[in-house]
């Protein structure tokens, strides 16, 4: 069965702190993996990534993957409270590209 | 900018009832997705579908069917609606090994 799951579930932190979100995926045929944002309504997409060590980077937010031990990070820096969210990552898997979520990590960020 | 149009923001259905979920897409993509999203369980798989009239079982199949006749509209079947179906459900849609955008997503309360 292909897993993809996510930590910590639920996060506060203060504004201006650094988070670290982790993702970690067991899955057949593994082909990318994404990461989203999602407020109230549909989740946003983030990142994509599908080669190892390389680290994609929008504004405060960056991610990188490894493919040998099989897990992903997200990084907040300089946290605001407009970054508070539901981060969703998922493994995009076998040769149909069936997209597999997390269960998500509630970040709450505090003024 | 791609779009991804569910047919209903909110829907009340009694038990029993048979329902139609409906998403389209714009962008001519191959893949199209349907979720339901709970709290703390984030998004998960009821079915997607890799072409048209082609459909895989995502996580939680029971008690839904889909239908792809046309490559844009994606159906989502609750043969026969319980309370336990009352939940978001999203529609997602990409191009194998790209980004998935989502629908809106539809809130269907069972009573």
């Amino acid at each position: 069965e292909d897993k993809v799951v996510q930590s910590p579930l639920s996060l506060v932190v203060h504004e201006g702190d650094t988070v670290t979100l982790n993702c970690s995926y067991e899955v057949t045929n593994f082909r990318s993996l994404l990461w989203y944002k999602q407020e109230k309504k549909a989740p946003t997409f983030l990142f994509m990534l599908t080669s190892s060590g390389i680290e994609k980077k929008s504004g405060r937010l960056s991610s990188i993957l490894d493919k040998k031990e099989l897990f992903s990070i997200l990084n907040i820096t300089a946290t605001q409270t407009g970054d508070s969210a539901i981060y969703l990552c998922a493994g995009q898997i076998g040769s149909n590209y069936k997209l597999t979520f997390g269960k998500g990590t509630l970040l709450t960020v505090n003024p | 900018d791609v779009k991804v149009t569910q047919s209903s923001r909110y829907l009340v259905k009694r038990t029993g009832e048979k329902v139609f979920l409906e998403c389209v897409q714009d962008m001519d993509h191959e893949n199209m997705f349907w979720y339901r999203q709970d709290p703390g369980l984030g998004l998960r798989l009821i079915y997607f579908s890799y072409d048209v009239k082609m459909k895989e079982k995502g996580d939680i199949p029971e008690g839904y069917s889909v239908s792809r006749e046309k490559k844009e509209r994606f159906s989502l079947i609750l043969e026969s609606a319980s309370t336990n179906q009352t939940s978001m459900y999203l529609c997602a849609s990409s191009q194998p090994a790209r980004k998935a955008f989502f629908g809106q997503g539809t809130r269907l309360t069972v009573v």
